[in-house]
């Protein structure tokens, strides 16, 4: 079975662009959820999409926002790039959502730097 | 208070060695615990995962989990060379599916 993936790989942009991300879960996995990693922060939550429906939200600004296909792939976008936006950014898919030993699994990740 | 603490190291082993990672956290309320091994420049990879108080085995490792004390540990028996990472502790609280991370133990392995 395919594991996650995640599309582009490696993204540079400059200050105020905007960039979309995209991640397609394990086949028959519904749940998908963002995170950001930096070495000053380390792994932070952004947000979770089950049933096309988002979840749950972590402490970020409105500039970030996803959404979720009926396949259960996701994207993610943020908007007017800002120097600390640069990070390792993961998706994680998980079969579903409440159940107690319900593991997630993550992308390889898509590197962004923003100039 | 940080939702997860681990202690960021490094630690370092010889090879054959029991590695003892540890991780406490906050919320009285988390249901799950998982153990993620990440190499440089690489994603999180799962290793095992826990949610009922004691110990579990999966080969060289074993997860211990003590919800009286808020306290998670990994042991990594026979250490390798090649368990030469950074270890993640997650938490998951109830009725919710995000993880909340720790900031990492590296960890080296002398050969």
């Amino acid at each position: 079975k395919a594991g996650v993936t995640q599309t582009p790989r490696y993204l540079i942009k400059t200050r105020g662009q905007q960039v979309t991300l995209s991640c397609s879960p394990i086949s028959g996995h519904r749940s998908v959820s963002w995170y950001q990693q930096t070495p000053g922060q380390g792994l932070q939550f952004l947000f979770e999409y089950f049933s096309e429906t988002q979840r749950n939200k972590g402490n970020f600004p409105g500039r970030f926002s996803g959404r979720q296909f009926s396949n259960s792939r996701s994207e993610m976008n943020v908007s007017t790039l800002e120097l600390g936006d640069s990070a390792l950014y993961l998706c994680a898919s998980s079969i579903t959502r409440d159940t107690t030993a319900n593991e997630q699994f993550f992308g390889p990740g898509t590197r962004l730097t923003v100039l | 208070q940080k939702e997860v603490e681990q202690n960021s190291g490094p630690l370092s082993v010889p090879e054959g060695a029991i590695a003892s990672l540890n991780c406490t956290y906050s919320d009285r309320g988390s249901q799950s615990f998982f153990w993620y091994r990440q190499y440089s420049g690489k994603s999180p990879e799962l290793i095992m995962f826990i949610y009922s108080n004691g110990d579990k085995e999966d080969g060289r490792f074993t997860a211990q989990l003590n919800k009286a004390s808020q306290y998670v540990s990994l042991l990594i028996r026979d250490s390798q060379p090649s368990d030469s990472a950074t270890y993640l502790c997650a938490v998951r609280r109830t009725g919710a599916n995000n993880l909340f991370f720790g900031t990492g133990t590296r960890l080296t392995v002398i050969p």
